[in-house]
C-alpha cells in the first residue's frame, strides 16, 4: 500500500528563517498533496496543497514543491513567525497522512 | 457555517463500555471521514464515506469498532466494548469533494479515554 515518509520530526527556527519539511510517497498514482497544520488542541487545518499538473506552487509566505519523478514533495516556510509554531503534517490522495514534524519558533 | 461539530469533546469510560462519538458536517459537503489520533500511530484513517455510503473502511481497526452515517448531516463512530489502546483523539472530517481529493475540514476531536 502506500506509504508517506516525512521529516524532520522536530525542527527549531529562528524567527524570520527558513522552514523546509519533505515528505516522500511510494504511489506513482498519487495526484494532490496537501499540508495541513495542527495547533495544540485543535484539528489539522489545511494550508496549502497542490496537485500533480504542477510543480509548485505559493501562498504569501508559504511554497509548496512538487517532483513526480522522485516522489517528493515538500513545505517552505520563509520568513518564519512565532505563531507559525504547530505540528505539519503532509499527505497524500489516498488519505494516508504522514508522521508530523513539530515546529518550533524561537522569537 | 459553525464548521464540522463533534460531541462530547471529552469521554472519559471503563474498560468494557459502549462509546459513541458524535459528527456533524458542513451542509454541502458530500464527503466524511473519521480519523483516530495518537502520539504512536499519528493520524490514521479509520473510515469514509461519500454521500451517505462507506467507501473504505480498511482502517477500522477491527470489528468492536463500527461507523454509520444515517442522512447528510449526521455520523456515529461505535466502539463496543471499549478498551484501554483505543483512547485516543478521534477526529471528524468532510469535505465538498469525493476521495480525500480536496481540502478536508476537521472538527475539533473528541478525546477518549478508557480507563
Amino acid at each position: 500500500g502506500e506509504n508517506v515518509e516525512q521529516h524532520p520530526s522536530t525542527l527549531s527556527v529562528q524567527e524570520g528563517d527558513s522552514a523546509v519539511i519533505k515528505c516522500t510517497y511510494s504511489d506513482s498514482a498519487s495526484n494532490y498533496f496537501p499540508w495541513y497544520k495542527q495547533e495544540l488542541g485543535k484539528g489539522p487545518q489545511l494550508i496549502i496543497d497542490i496537485r500533480s499538473n504542477v510543480g509548485e506552487k505559493k501562498d504569501q509566505r508559504i511554497a509548496v514543491t512538487l517532483n513526480k519523478t522522485a516522489k517528493h514533495f515538500s513545505l517552505h516556510i520563509t520568513e518564519t513567525q512565532p505563531e507559525d509554531s504547530a505540528v505539519y503534517f503532509c499527505a497524500v490522495s489516498k488519505l494516508i497522512f504522514g508522521q508530523g514534524t513539530t515546529l518550533q519558533v524561537k522569537p | 457555517d459553525a464548521g464540522v461539530i463533534q460531541s462530547p469533546r471529552h469521554e472519559v469510560t471503563e474498560m468494557g463500555q459502549e462509546v459513541t462519538l458524535r459528527c456533524k458536517p458542513i451542509s454541502g459537503h458530500n464527503s466524511l471521514f473519521w480519523y483516530r489520533q495518537t502520539m504512536m500511530r499519528g493520524l490514521e484513517l479509520l473510515i469514509y464515506f461519500n454521500n451517505n455510503v462507506p467507501i473504505d473502511d480498511s482502517g477500522m481497526p477491527e470489528d468492536r469498532f463500527s461507523a454509520k452515517m444515517p442522512n447528510a448531516s449526521f455520523s456515529t463512530l461505535k466502539i463496543q466494548p471499549s478498551e484501554p489502546r483505543d483512547s485516543a483523539v478521534y477526529f471528524c472530517a468532510s469535505s465538498p469533494q469525493a476521495g480525500g481529493l480536496g481540502e478536508q475540514f476537521f472538527g475539533p476531536g473528541t478525546r477518549l479515554t478508557v480507563l
